[in-house]
């Protein structure tokens, strides 16, 4: 099985704009999560997408969102990106719809906001 | 808020060498995973544990799960290069606000010198 794939997986953007990155789940799972990882702060929960349905959020502001696809691809969308909006975000698929799933995870794609 | 204290945050040891990581929590958690992360990489998932009490390994890795699913520690046997990376806990809490959502501890940076 193909593993999670994400794109694009460097992406260099200026204040102000807005950005879209895709993740494509191991096939058969039907759950996304995504993660923002920074230095700092480490690995932040974003928010998880069941069956196109939105189930989970984290501490982020509404900047941040996300929407996922028939076919349990997932995308998600920062918009206004401010300079602390650099880091390496990562998407994660899981094929059960309980909470004890684990969670594979994606290359990452790493933004960095000039 | 579930947290998770991951120690010690940096450990470089010599080829040979054993070490011990510590994850430790004052909440409980349904699963806790362990993953391996390289730099620009996504986390590779090691091991899930369940079961309080649950010791389970990998090779040279051994990982144990608190009696009360509040901590777990990973410890490396004879650590080689090759287990040069960041090592992260991660726990998954109970009920529907989990769902999709780790818990990630801050990370241990093990370096094994030749």
């Amino acid at each position: 099985k193909a593993g999670v794939t994400q794109t694009p997986r460097y992406l260099i953007k200026t204040r102000g704009q807005q950005v879209t990155l895709s993740c494509s789940p191991i096939s058969g799972h039907r759950s996304v999560s995504w993660y923002q990882q920074t230095p700092g702060q480490g690995l932040q929960f974003l928010f998880e997408y069941f069956s196109e349905t939105q189930r989970n959020k984290g501490n982020f502001p509404g900047r941040f969102s996300g929407r996922q696809f028939s076919n349990s691809r997932s995308e998600m969308n920062v918009s206004t990106l401010e300079l602390g909006d650099s880091a390496l975000y990562l998407c994660a698929s899981s094929s059960l719809a309980g909470p004890l799933d684990e969670q594979f995870f994606g290359p990452g794609t790493r933004l960095t906001v000039l | 808020t579930q947290l998770l204290e991951q120690s010690p945050q940096f450990l470089s040891i010599q080829e040979g060498e054993n070490l011990t990581v510590y994850c430790n929590s004052s909440s409980v958690f349904s699963s806790l995973q362990w993953y391996r992360q390289e730099p620009g990489e996504g986390p590779v998932l090691l091991v899930t544990v369940v079961t309080g009490g649950e010791v389970k390994k990998l090779k040279r890795l051994t990982f144990q799960f608190g009696d009360a699913r509040k901590d777990s520690s990973l410890h490396i046997t004879a650590a080689q290069p090759g287990d040069t990376g960041l090592y992260l806990c991660a726990g998954t809490g109970a009920g529907g606000t989990s769902y999709g959502k780790l818990t990630f501890g801050q990370g241990t940076i093990l370096t094994v010198h030749p």
